[in-house]
């Protein structure tokens, strides 16, 4: 059975860079799509971006190329950078495999909470 | 960007109670709809995929419907357990992955 943690810093600072890391277990991840997508409090899930098993990389415009999606094929892991966050980037952070029938997003980390202030 | 409406935003609804939500893309997006179940504090859980298709170990109460800008997800006898938060999310035009705001089901 896949399973995905997230994990990092629960609380950045603005204006400095947000880092979080995703650890899959059952699974490789040489093989389908590996995204992230965050949650503010109280609100809607929002795709940030994702990493496909041949390193290319897809994001959400909205987030003005803010965002650097890697992968580390040797540890099983990828990796989120946002930088220049602001208290509009406080969510709880997901990460998520996809692909397959419709590009399904069947598996899914926790989450975790990153709190964006001084 | 496709756009993803979703009504009602929240309905309230009795055990054994039969609940349909509905979801409407901007433009069409053939069957690349996917829905989700969010538990208070979880991570979303895939129930349908390809706006029909019942994600393996999803109770058969569940079931989609739809195709192009048009979809549906039906609770056939709600139980206690699915008293939760359902996304919508369309995967055909990418970037961006959307999702639906949301429907909340509550208990009346």
């Amino acid at each position: 059975q896949v399973q995905l943690q997230e994990s990092g810093p629960g609380l950045v600072k603005p204006s400095e860079t947000l880092s979080l890391t995703c650890t899959v277990s059952g699974g490789s991840i040489s093989t389908y799509y590996w995204s992230w997508i965050r949650q503010p409090p109280g609100k809607g899930l929002e795709w940030i971006g994702y990493i496909y098993h041949s390193g290319s990389t897809n994001h959400n415009p909205s987030l003005r190329s803010r965002v650097t999606i890697s992968a580390d094929t040797s540890k099983n892991q990828f990796s989120l950078k946002l930088r220049s966050v602001t208290a509009a980037d406080t969510a709880v952070y997901y990460c998520a495999r996809h692909g397959r029938e419709a590009n399904k997003f069947d598996h899914w980390g926790q989450g975790t909470l990153v709190t964006v202030s001084s | 960007d496709i756009q993803m409406t979703q009504s009602p935003s929240s309905l309230s609804a009795s055990v054994g109670d039969r609940v349909t939500i509905t979801c409407r893309a901007s433009q069409s997006i053939s069957s690349y709809l996917n829905w989700y179940q969010q538990q208070p504090g979880k991570a979303p859980k895939l129930l349908i995929y390809a706006a029909s298709s019942l994600q393996s170990g999803v109770p058969s109460r569940f079931s989609g419907s739809g195709s192009g800008t048009d979809f549906a997800l039906t609770i056939s006898s709600l139980q206690p357990e699915d008293f939760a938060t359902y996304y919508c999310q369309q995967t055909y035009s990418i970037p961006p992955v959307t999702f639906g705001p949301g429907t909340k089901v509550d208990i009346k």
